[in-house]
């Protein structure tokens, strides 16, 4: 089945920073979301982008299916930006399953 | 996101008895899935469905069975918990297929079987 892998697993960061958080993943995709799980566990999505680029307030997010990664930039990090950051992909030979990456941890301090 | 909770939200339970999770979406999505979050190993798909009556397998699917008998309800079973199944369950709901939908996901169910 299709490989996700991201990058990198942990990342501290103060208030204010940005950063940028990658996924690659080894087959075509149909599907690819970003996902948000906080310290509660809830799992929110963030964005549907298996192409092109999209922008939700201070995130923001692009894939380039060609070359097989995502990218997904936060600006101006907040504490609440803090949990897990999860990309999730189906494609390849997996068809209808939503593959996950292992995730990176995104710690922000004040 | 789409209304989707889940029940229990905690259990516990011992190693041979069955457990059975539910969950309900209010979004009339055709689509359903189970997931299993373990460390170290991600989200995982259990069963998912397409419609009423229509199930498939995940990629870890052993041990568990699931139904669907209307739209709103997709039902998780273990038939005989073992502590390997201890983990933390999610549903998700999509209107439209995988691969071309998103999927939306519920709060969870922490499941310890000892």
């Amino acid at each position: 089945g299709i490989q996700v892998e991201q990058s990198p697993p942990d990342l501290i960061l103060q208030e204010g920073a940005n950063s940028t958080l990658r996924c690659n993943f080894s087959d075509s995709v149909n599907n690819l979301q970003w996902f948000h799980q906080n310290p509660w566990g809830q799992l929110i999505n963030l964005f549907y982008i298996p192409s092109g680029t999209k922008q939700n307030g201070r995130l923001s997010a692009t894939t380039v299916a060609t070359e097989r990664y995502s990218l997904l930039y936060i600006s101006s990090s907040q504490t609440t930006d803090s949990g897990v950051y999860f990309c999730a992909v189906e494609g390849g030979t997996s068809y209808g399953k939503l593959t996950f990456g292992q995730g990176t941890i995104l710690t922000v301090h004040p | 996101d789409a209304g989707i909770t889940q029940s229990p939200r905690h259990k516990v339970t011992e190693t041979g008895t069955p457990v059975t999770l539910r969950c309900h979406q209010t979004e009339n999505h055709r689509y359903m899935y189970w997931y299993r979050q373990d460390p170290g190993h991600g989200l995982r798909l259990i069963h998912y469905s397409y419609g009423v009556k229509d199930t498939d397998k995940g990629e870890v699917s052993d041990g568990y069975s699931v139904s669907r008998s209307k739209t709103e309800d997709f039902l998780l079973t273990l038939e005989s918990a073992t502590s390997s199944q201890t983990s933390v369950y999610f549903c998700a709901s999509s209107r439209g297929q995988p691969r071309t939908d998103t999927q939306y996901f519920g709060p969870g169910t922490r499941l310890t079987v000892l």
